[in-house]
């Protein structure tokens, strides 16, 4: 299943609203997550099945979607959320991840 | 609190075997209901999971097709870790590789990351 996530970039302020989209090329049902990475870090579980937050991720980060198209959206960026984002899906073996999004400080 | 440490070579020469070991604390390798998983990322082939072992009533493997015929991973019990083998590495294969847990759902825990660069 490939993920594509858009846009690959988004440049916004501290304080705003961050949209980020994933499609998968088949429907994974609901058993999509998201991941933050920092710069040298490994990725962070943030959601999974869609809209379920992983332990300790704060309310300001939700998704929803189902079928093949998701959204993670954080609703007022805090200076530690500006990151790259990855979609993954749990449907099917091989487990495949998204291209990412880059969210960054404009 | 789950913890997994990466250790092994950062430098692998071309058409030998990458290996690299995932300890873990917190958890137990032999644990019913999760799998543990390599996964590597580079700039021109983004996060790709490469394989898992896991225990249900015995040891059980999956890889990726991408990989399958050169990836070993297998568990050790009594250190209570996980290791990673892939034979005949090119310079396709340099990458940033990661081990990580699955819940049977997602990455939920992760180590801390190896860059292995392929060079003679």
């Amino acid at each position: 299943i490939v993920l594509t996530q858009s846009p690959a970039t988004l440049s916004l302020s501290p304080g705003e609203r961050a949209t980020l989209s994933c499609r998968a090329s088949q429907s994974v049902t609901n058993f999509l997550g998201w991941y933050q990475q920092k710069p040298g870090q490994a990725p962070r579980l943030l959601i999974y099945d869609t809209s379920n937050r992983a332990t300790g991720i704060p309310a300001r980060f939700s998704g929803s979607g189902s079928g093949t198209h998701f959204t993670l959206t954080i609703t007022s960026l805090e200076p530690e959320d500006f990151a790259v984002y990855y979609c993954q899906q749990r449907t099917t073996w091989p487990r495949t991840f998204g291209g990412g999004t880059k969210v960054e400080i404009k | 609190h789950v913890q997994l440490q990466q250790s092994g070579p950062g430098l692998v020469k071309p058409s030998q075997t990458l290996s690299l070991t995932c300890a873990i604390s917190g958890d137990n390798v032999s644990s019913n209901n999760i799998g543990w998983n390599w996964i590597r990322q580079s700039p021109s082939r983004g996060l790709e999971w490469l394989g898992r072992t896991y225990y249900r009533s015995k040891w059980w493997n999956d890889y990726a097709p991408s990989v399958r015929s050169r990836i070993t991973i297998s568990a050790d019990t009594s250190k209570n870790q996980f290791s990673l083998q892939l034979n005949s590495v090119t310079p396709e294969d340099a990458a940033v590789y990661y081990c990580a847990r699955d819940d049977k759902k997602f990455f939920d825990f992760w180590g801390q990351g190896t860059l292995v660069t392929v060079s003679s």
